[in-house]
């Protein structure tokens, strides 16, 4: 079983649509985070969470938001879906002094 | 603000040949450097952080404060080795990663 599990995979949606990526981690970590990744732009934060009540904007927070539900789940909302949030969503956990588990993505297209 | 640069985009060698992906940062303070490795359709992997200072199927990494870099390096390349390879910082206390652009290894037989 995967450590930290994100759905869907893959997505297509057409522009003004609300969408949620969901992710949930069995590694019993607090810090949860959702990053982006675009070809020549890297791994770009959009936001991270510590603990349950803890919610940090990233470098590009804009058009997103996410929720904390509990320990173990941490969704990403894309209020009104544009196309230049087409990327492939990374969804990471960690403990304090290790490094970060990633799931294995979900590619969103807005069409 | 810290910041990880990663000069090239893409680096290709033949196998046997030897490896040394760049990485470049900028930070204050003391920073926490890794590597992480990304194979075709997979997941981003941790590969190895400096302050473990490990070597993992090959690779090794050193922290070169005065010059603020952290490259990565492999004796002699392996075509498995073929991956999307990222650097990235973390700052005191543990805070968030940043990431570099990343760097494209291709290993040709």
């Amino acid at each position: 079983d995967a450590d930290v599990t994100q759905t869907p995979r893959n997505r297509i949606t057409k522009t003004g649509k609300r969408i949620m990526l969901e992710c949930s981690q069995t590694k019993g970590h607090d810090r949860m985070y959702w990053y982006r990744q675009d070809p020549g732009l890297g791994l770009r934060l959009i936001y991270y969470s510590f603990d349950v009540k803890d919610i940090n904007k990233g470098e590009i927070s804009d058009g997103y938001s996410v929720s904390r539900q509990a320990q173990a789940k941490f969704s990403l909302s894309l209020e009104s879906a544009i196309p230049n949030q087409t990327a492939l969503y990374f969804c990471a956990t960690s403990d304090l002094g290790n490094g970060y588990t990633f799931g294995s993505g979900t590619r969103l297209t807005v069409v | 603000a810290q910041r990880v640069t990663q000069p090239e985009k893409l680096l290709s060698v033949f196998k046997g040949a030897p490896v040394e992906l760049k990485c470049n940062y900028s930070y204050s303070g003391s920073p926490e450097l890794f590597w992480y490795v990304q194979y075709s359709r997979q997941r981003l992997q941790l590969l190895l952080r400096h302050i473990s200072r490990e070597s993992i199927k090959g690779f090794t990494a050193d922290l070169n404060k005065g010059e603020t870099s952290f490259h990565l390096k492999k004796p002699f390349a392996q075509e498995e080795d073929s991956a999307m390879y990222y650097c990235a910082l973390s700052g005191q206390g543990y805070s968030t990663l940043t990431f570099g652009k990343g760097t494209m290894l291709l290993v040709s037989p």
